[in-house]
């Protein structure tokens, strides 16, 4: 069965300085997708940034990029300058085959940044 | 464009009633997720509706069952309450074509 798993449950950054979050995943599956989700205390799931498991380039949103090790099933996210705005929940996810709305999520890495 | 909406926000229910959450997906989508977020975890998927029949399921119980209506709205229905079905449920629409999923701001479901 396919995991993901996120080993940092709170992470802190100071505004304008950089932050990496990490996860690994655990599939035997070659084509995949990967994914960082923002949820702020609005609740709403908003999506980051998206890489494709067959594309070896990193995706990179403005100030977002991620480093994606396909052979050590590693998705770091990156967030550049960071901002207050950025303070939120931040999930890792996998998706596998048909329509991306069945998504498995790691249980999250919770976001502060400091003024 | 409204996005997904769910309805309610929030609700309370006591322990062995039965609860039904809806959702309205995105303009133009025709695929809906519904996901199960306890407090301080990760979404975990219920079940996936497409074309008004349910495609995928995880693992969640009998107890757990969904409808989707031809204009693609969905619902998600659950019976026989437990304390443990306090969550927060996530509903998300997509295209079955393997597209992003857009998320609902979710129902505040507590069962006391």
């Amino acid at each position: 069965a396919q995991t993901v798993t996120q080993s940092q449950p709170e992470m802190s950054v100071q505004e304008a300085e950089t932050v990496t979050l990490s996860c690994t995943y655990d599939t035997s599956e070659s084509d995949y997708y990967l994914f960082w989700y923002k949820q702020p205390p609005s609740r709403q799931m908003i999506l980051v940034i998206r890489q494709e498991a067959y594309k070896q380039q990193n995706a990179t949103e403005n100030r977002f990029s991620v480093n994606f090790q396909k052979a050590a099933k590693s998705f770091s996210l990156k967030i550049s300058d960071s901002q207050l705005g950025d303070a939120a929940m931040y999930f890792c996810a996998y998706h596998y085959g048909g329509s991306q709305g069945n998504l498995i999520f790691g249980k999250g890495t919770k976001l502060s940044v400091k003024p | 464009d409204a996005g997904v909406t769910q309805s309610p926000t929030h609700l309370i229910k006591t322990r062995g009633q039965q609860v039904t959450l809806r959702c309205s997906p995105k303009s133009g989508h025709d695929t809906v997720s519904w996901y199960q977020q306890a407090l301080g975890q990760g979404p975990q998927f219920i079940f996936q509706y497409y074309e008004e029949e349910e495609r995928q399921r995880g693992n969640f119980p009998d107890r757990f069952s969904g409808h989707q209506f031809p204009n693609y709205s969905s619902e998600l229905n659950v019976n026989a309450l437990l304390l443990g079905d306090s969550a927060l449920y996530l509903c998300a629409s997509s295209l079955a074509a393997n597209t992003e999923a857009f998320f609902g701001q979710g129902t505040r479901l507590t069962v006391v």
